[in-house]
Protein backbone atom coordinates (compact mmCIF):
# COMPACT_ATOMS: atom_id res chain seq x y z
CA UNK A 1 0.00 0.00 0.00
CA UNK A 2 1.24 3.19 -1.03
CA UNK A 3 1.11 6.21 1.93
CA UNK A 4 -0.39 8.48 -0.06
CA UNK A 5 -2.73 7.46 -2.25
CA UNK A 6 -4.67 9.98 -5.32
CA UNK A 7 -6.97 9.02 -8.11
CA UNK A 8 -5.20 10.08 -11.16
CA UNK A 9 -8.07 10.98 -13.18
CA UNK A 10 -8.74 12.65 -15.31
CA UNK A 11 -11.57 14.54 -14.39
CA UNK A 12 -13.41 16.93 -16.64
CA UNK A 13 -16.08 19.41 -15.27
CA UNK A 14 -17.46 22.41 -16.49
CA UNK A 15 -16.42 25.81 -16.30
CA UNK A 16 -18.16 27.36 -13.26
CA UNK A 17 -18.36 24.17 -11.60
CA UNK A 18 -16.76 23.51 -8.08
CA UNK A 19 -13.75 21.10 -7.84
CA UNK A 20 -12.79 18.35 -5.07
CA UNK A 21 -9.70 16.75 -5.34
CA UNK A 22 -8.81 14.31 -2.48
CA UNK A 23 -5.83 12.56 -1.10
CA UNK A 24 -5.65 9.79 1.89
CA UNK A 25 -2.75 8.41 3.29
CA UNK A 26 -1.30 5.89 5.99
CA UNK A 27 1.11 7.75 7.74
CA UNK A 28 -0.11 9.29 11.30
CA UNK A 29 3.36 11.01 11.69
CA UNK A 30 2.85 12.94 8.31
CA UNK A 31 2.18 16.83 9.99
CA UNK A 32 2.69 19.01 6.62
CA UNK A 33 0.26 18.83 3.77
CA UNK A 34 0.40 20.65 0.60
CA UNK A 35 -1.22 20.93 -2.73
CA UNK A 36 0.82 21.33 -6.16
CA UNK A 37 -0.48 22.80 -9.72
CA UNK A 38 1.28 21.25 -12.32
CA UNK A 39 1.35 22.67 -15.99
CA UNK A 40 1.86 20.22 -18.96
CA UNK A 41 6.15 19.73 -19.05
CA UNK A 42 6.61 22.52 -16.22
CA UNK A 43 7.29 21.83 -12.60
CA UNK A 44 5.05 22.46 -10.22
CA UNK A 45 3.99 24.99 -8.05
CA UNK A 46 2.72 24.69 -4.65
CA UNK A 47 -0.90 26.22 -4.33
CA UNK A 48 -1.63 25.50 -0.65
CA UNK A 49 0.10 24.48 2.69
CA UNK A 50 -1.56 23.42 5.84
CA UNK A 51 -0.29 21.98 8.96
CA UNK A 52 -3.35 20.84 11.14
CA UNK A 53 -6.83 19.99 10.81
CA UNK A 54 -9.24 22.20 9.28
CA UNK A 55 -9.98 24.40 6.48
CA UNK A 56 -7.77 27.00 4.92
CA UNK A 57 -8.47 29.26 2.47
CA UNK A 58 -6.99 31.14 -0.52
CA UNK A 59 -8.79 33.55 -3.08
CA UNK A 60 -10.75 30.34 -4.86
CA UNK A 61 -8.61 27.29 -3.05
CA UNK A 62 -9.78 25.88 0.18
CA UNK A 63 -7.46 23.03 1.72
CA UNK A 64 -8.87 20.92 3.83
CA UNK A 65 -7.59 18.36 6.25
CA UNK A 66 -8.99 15.71 8.32
CA UNK A 67 -6.29 14.32 10.04
CA UNK A 68 -8.74 11.59 12.30
CA UNK A 69 -9.40 10.43 9.09
CA UNK A 70 -6.09 10.72 7.20
CA UNK A 71 -8.02 12.36 4.61
CA UNK A 72 -7.09 15.79 2.65
CA UNK A 73 -8.95 17.68 0.21
CA UNK A 74 -8.71 20.99 -2.68
CA UNK A 75 -12.00 22.74 -3.19
CA UNK A 76 -11.58 24.85 -6.31
CA UNK A 77 -14.45 27.46 -6.46
CA UNK A 78 -15.46 28.93 -9.51
CA UNK A 79 -13.41 26.52 -11.39
CA UNK A 80 -11.74 28.66 -15.19
CA UNK A 81 -10.09 26.75 -17.98
CA UNK A 82 -6.45 27.96 -16.84
CA UNK A 83 -6.85 26.05 -13.35
CA UNK A 84 -6.81 22.58 -15.99
CA UNK A 85 -3.57 21.09 -14.98
CA UNK A 86 -2.44 18.04 -12.56
CA UNK A 87 -3.01 18.69 -9.11
CA UNK A 88 -0.52 16.79 -6.57
CA UNK A 89 -0.89 16.45 -3.13
CA UNK A 90 2.00 15.86 -1.13
CA UNK A 91 2.58 15.92 2.74
CA UNK A 92 6.12 15.32 4.89
CA UNK A 93 6.69 15.05 8.68
CA UNK A 94 9.55 15.99 11.00
CA UNK A 95 10.97 13.08 12.19
CA UNK A 96 14.46 14.47 13.38
CA UNK A 97 16.27 17.31 12.80
CA UNK A 98 16.61 18.25 9.15
CA UNK A 99 14.48 15.31 7.36
CA UNK A 100 11.88 17.36 5.59
CA UNK A 101 11.39 14.43 2.66
CA UNK A 102 8.24 14.87 0.90
CA UNK A 103 6.10 12.34 0.35
CA UNK A 104 3.73 12.66 -3.33
CA UNK A 105 0.52 11.75 -4.19
CA UNK A 106 0.74 10.35 -7.95
CA UNK A 107 -1.54 13.37 -9.32
CA UNK A 108 -4.72 14.06 -10.72
CA UNK A 109 -5.39 15.48 -14.15
CA UNK A 110 -8.14 18.10 -14.37
CA UNK A 111 -9.70 19.25 -17.09
CA UNK A 112 -11.73 22.57 -17.05
CA UNK A 113 -14.48 22.34 -20.25
CA UNK A 114 -15.33 26.41 -21.35
CA UNK B 1 10.21 29.62 -11.34
CA UNK B 2 10.75 31.73 -8.29
CA UNK B 3 14.64 31.86 -8.83
CA UNK B 4 15.49 28.70 -9.05
CA UNK B 5 16.62 27.24 -12.50
CA UNK B 6 17.56 24.27 -14.37
CA UNK B 7 19.47 23.43 -17.62
CA UNK B 8 19.00 22.24 -20.22
CA UNK B 9 15.60 21.61 -20.76
CA UNK B 10 15.72 18.94 -22.89
CA UNK B 11 18.81 16.30 -22.87
CA UNK B 12 19.35 13.42 -24.97
CA UNK B 13 22.37 10.80 -24.67
CA UNK B 14 23.71 7.59 -25.50
CA UNK B 15 22.81 4.48 -23.01
CA UNK B 16 26.13 4.07 -20.97
CA UNK B 17 27.03 7.79 -20.79
CA UNK B 18 27.20 9.71 -17.98
CA UNK B 19 25.05 13.01 -17.39
CA UNK B 20 25.27 15.77 -15.09
CA UNK B 21 21.41 17.68 -14.79
CA UNK B 22 22.31 21.58 -13.64
CA UNK B 23 19.93 23.15 -10.68
CA UNK B 24 21.18 26.80 -9.05
CA UNK B 25 18.38 28.79 -7.13
CA UNK B 26 19.25 32.00 -5.55
CA UNK B 27 16.78 32.20 -2.69
CA UNK B 28 19.09 31.43 -0.17
CA UNK B 29 16.92 28.30 0.88
CA UNK B 30 18.76 25.86 2.62
CA UNK B 31 17.32 22.75 1.56
CA UNK B 32 17.28 21.56 -1.97
CA UNK B 33 16.17 18.47 -3.44
CA UNK B 34 16.04 16.15 -6.53
CA UNK B 35 13.02 14.30 -7.74
CA UNK B 36 12.17 12.44 -10.89
CA UNK B 37 8.68 12.17 -12.29
CA UNK B 38 7.49 9.19 -14.64
CA UNK B 39 3.72 8.88 -15.91
CA UNK B 40 1.60 7.46 -13.10
CA UNK B 41 4.04 7.27 -10.06
CA UNK B 42 4.19 10.89 -9.30
CA UNK B 43 7.77 12.49 -7.95
CA UNK B 44 9.93 10.49 -6.09
CA UNK B 45 12.89 11.53 -4.15
CA UNK B 46 16.09 10.67 -5.26
CA UNK B 47 18.63 12.78 -3.09
CA UNK B 48 17.94 15.70 -0.91
CA UNK B 49 20.51 17.87 0.82
CA UNK B 50 19.91 20.30 3.79
CA UNK B 51 23.54 22.12 4.26
CA UNK B 52 26.28 22.79 2.43
CA UNK B 53 28.23 19.65 1.91
CA UNK B 54 25.68 16.95 3.23
CA UNK B 55 23.41 15.06 1.34
CA UNK B 56 21.18 12.27 1.95
CA UNK B 57 19.55 9.50 -0.53
CA UNK B 58 15.83 9.61 -1.17
CA UNK B 59 13.94 6.86 -1.95
CA UNK B 60 15.46 5.80 -5.09
CA UNK B 61 18.96 7.01 -5.18
CA UNK B 62 21.04 3.80 -7.03
CA UNK B 63 22.19 5.11 -10.42
CA UNK B 64 22.46 8.79 -9.51
CA UNK B 65 25.07 11.09 -7.22
CA UNK B 66 24.96 14.46 -6.41
CA UNK B 67 27.30 17.08 -4.51
CA UNK B 68 26.78 20.22 -2.78
CA UNK B 69 29.74 22.16 -2.72
CA UNK B 70 27.69 25.72 -2.51
CA UNK B 71 24.53 27.04 -1.14
CA UNK B 72 23.11 27.66 -4.67
CA UNK B 73 23.86 24.48 -6.61
CA UNK B 74 22.86 21.18 -6.58
CA UNK B 75 23.99 19.45 -9.56
CA UNK B 76 22.57 15.15 -10.32
CA UNK B 77 24.68 13.13 -12.25
CA UNK B 78 23.04 10.35 -13.52
CA UNK B 79 25.20 7.32 -14.12
CA UNK B 80 25.49 4.70 -16.44
CA UNK B 81 24.49 2.24 -13.90
CA UNK B 82 20.76 3.48 -13.08
CA UNK B 83 18.55 0.98 -15.22
CA UNK B 84 16.16 3.20 -17.01
CA UNK B 85 17.22 7.33 -16.55
CA UNK B 86 14.60 8.45 -19.39
CA UNK B 87 12.37 10.90 -16.92
CA UNK B 88 11.53 14.46 -16.53
CA UNK B 89 13.90 15.37 -13.68
CA UNK B 90 12.30 18.21 -10.98
CA UNK B 91 15.14 19.76 -8.65
CA UNK B 92 13.15 22.00 -5.91
CA UNK B 93 14.39 24.29 -3.09
CA UNK B 94 12.92 24.92 0.27
CA UNK B 95 13.41 27.25 3.35
CA UNK B 96 11.70 29.87 5.55
CA UNK B 97 11.30 33.95 5.01
CA UNK B 98 9.80 35.83 7.48
CA UNK B 99 8.35 32.81 9.25
CA UNK B 100 6.52 32.11 5.82
CA UNK B 101 7.55 28.55 4.14
CA UNK B 102 8.87 28.49 0.46
CA UNK B 103 9.03 25.97 -2.10
CA UNK B 104 9.56 26.27 -5.29
CA UNK B 105 10.36 23.42 -8.35
CA UNK B 106 12.91 24.13 -11.24
CA UNK B 107 11.32 23.94 -14.69
CA UNK B 108 12.32 20.37 -15.21
CA UNK B 109 15.09 18.47 -17.25
CA UNK B 110 13.29 15.77 -20.04
CA UNK B 111 16.42 13.32 -20.25
CA UNK B 112 16.09 10.58 -23.37
CA UNK B 113 18.07 8.01 -23.18
CA UNK B 114 18.78 5.59 -26.19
Amino acid sequence: QKEVEQDPGPLSVPEGAIVSLNCTYSNSAFQYFMWYRQYSRKGPELLMYTYSSGNKEDGRFTAQVDKSSKYISLFIRDSQPSDSATYLCAMRNISNFGNEKLTFGTGTRLTIIP
Amino acid sequence: DGGITQSPKYLFRKEGQNVTLSCEQNLNHDAMYWYRQDPGQGLRLIYYSQIVNDFQKGDIAEGYSVSREKKESFPLTVTSAQKNPTAFYLCASMGWRGGTYEQYFGPGTRLTVT
